[in-house]
């Protein structure tokens, strides 16, 4: 298995909804990434975990909540969201540099109303 | 700091046609890695190629071929007789080898990107 999955693809949500993002990879990644793409703009870090431990949080709002339950699972929880935060959430994997580099999963395309 | 700058905003040529993605870097590390993602309309990025930094040989994949010029900062995309399949947003992206952010991770600097539509 080659892939980072994410779920879900698509998120509609109020802002004061409490929702959850999931990502999940099984190709034994210790690292694990969440990134933000908005529209025409390119991919920009959010957070990042490392053997499971939260080592980057690029000054996110705290109604962004990461959580990394295992080494094959990680969580982007959302709360009091505001339109501004629509966007791409793009999450990844790494292990040490093999040829493929990162693996990106395809996304979740959140939208705040 | 590391900075990647890719000049050109939105590209158009016609099917067939050759066309180059410039992408210019900065950074102080020694040992680095660059890469190029493709970004269809569909959101995923899918990863092209990586090149580490003492390695200097250009690549050639099919119709994609990349120049890398320690020189001058730059790792150059080529796209030989471009396909409509091809339209898309290329991101150039750098990453150092030392991440300070924790053991087995690293982050990647992104370009803004270069937006490529190919013309029937």
């Amino acid at each position: 298995d080659t892939e980072v999955t994410q779920t879900p693809k698509h998120l509609v949500m109020g802002m004061t909804n409490k929702k959850s993002l999931k990502c999940e990879q099984h190709m034994g990644h210790r690292a694990m990434y969440w990134y933000k793409q908005k529209a025409k703009k390119p991919p920009e870090l959010m957070f990042v975990y490392s053997y499971e431990k939260l080592s980057i949080n690029e000054s996110v709002p705290s109604r962004f909540s990461p959580e990394c339950p295992n080494s094959s699972l990680l969580n982007l929880h959302l709360h009091a969201l505001q339109p501004e935060d629509s966007a791409l959430y793009l999450c990844a994997s790494s292990q040490d540099w093999s040829v493929y580099g990162y693996t990106f999963g395809s996304g979740t395309r959140l939208t705040v109303v | 700091a590391q900075k990647v700058t890719q000049a050109q905003t939105e590209i158009s040529v016609v099917e067939k046609e050759d066309v180059t993605l410039d992408c210019v870097y900065e950074t102080r590390d020694t040992t680095y890695y660059l890469f190029w993602y493709k970004q269809p309309p569909s959101g995923e990025l899918v990863f092209l190629i990586r090149r580490n930094s003492f390695d200097e040989q250009n690549e050639i994949s099919g119709r994609y071929s990349w120049n890398f010029q320690k020189s001058t900062s730059s790792f150059n995309f080529t796209i030989t007789a471009s396909q409509v399949v091809d339209s898309a947003v290329y991101f150039c992206a750098l990453s150092e080898a030392a991440a300070p952010s924790g053991a087995g991770s690293y982050q990647l600097t992104f370009g803004k990107g270069t937006k490529l539509s190919v013309i029937p």
